[in-house]
């Protein structure tokens, strides 16, 4: 069973830092990854895709990687802002499963201005 | 267009109750898949539906069933409901089952408490 991982569970910055939140899975045979914000007590909304066979993608200020071999995604926000203050979840889909995501348990984000 | 819409936005039930929880995808989406969050955790994964076919379940019990109406909305209902069951509880819509590449719409969610 696919296991995913998120690194740290809580994470504060000051305004205006860069920052990367690390995601690990055990089970490298993944179709996509998909990384996703959540604000207390509300839905996901997606920030970034990546499909297997893709290195990164990058929206705004956001870039995310994928290392499928070693089972690790990275999130990278550039110059954060008290906005990003959020929990980030990394999901996981497998090649024979898809649209069943596995989930990280997040980070929890505090960006102080 | 609207996004994945859910209702009730929040329930509380007592323990032993039955509960049905809806959920509209965006238009032309035909996958509903529906997630589990308990406080603290990442979602868990429960069912996933494709042309009002249930084409994933996820390590829950007999008591969460699910269906796929013609308009491809959908409804989760959890009979004897146990305190355990608390949680927020996510619908994702997304255009195809078979492309590993879609993008997954998640809903606000539907917080239920059970008492």
């Amino acid at each position: 069973k696919q296991e995913v991982t998120q690194i740290p569970a809580a994470l504060s910055v000051p305004e205006g830092e860069n920052l990367v939140l690390n995601c690990s899975f055990t089970d490298s045979a993944i179709y996509n990854l998909q990384w996703f914000r959540q604000d207390p007590g509300k839905g996901l909304t997606s920030l970034l895709l990546i499909q297997s066979s893709q290195r990164e993608q990058t929206s705004g200020r956001l870039n995310a990687s994928l290392d499928k071999s070693s089972g690790r995604s990275t999130l990278y926000i550039a110059a954060s802002q008290p906005g990003d203050s959020a929990t980030y979840l990394c999901a996981v889909g497998g090649i024979y499963n898809f649209n069943k995501f596995y989930f990280g348990s997040g980070t929890k984000l505090n960006v102080k201005p | 267009d609207a996004g994945v819409t859910q209702s009730p936005t929040h329930l509380i039930k007592t323990r032993g109750q039955q509960v049905t929880l809806r959920c509209s995808p965006i238009s032309g989406h035909k996958s509903v898949s529906w997630y589990q969050q308990v406080l603290g955790q990442g979602p868990q994964f429960i069912f996933q539906y494709y042309e009002k076919e249930e084409r994933g379940r996820g390590n829950f019990p007999d008591r969460f069933s699910a269906r796929q109406f013609p308009n491809y909305s959908s409804e989760l209902n959890v009979n004897a409901l146990l305190l355990g069951d608390s949680a927020l509880y996510l619908c994702a819509s997304s255009p195809t089952r078979a492309e590993g590449t879609d993008t997954q719409y998640f809903g606000p969610g539907t917080r239920l408490t059970v008492l």
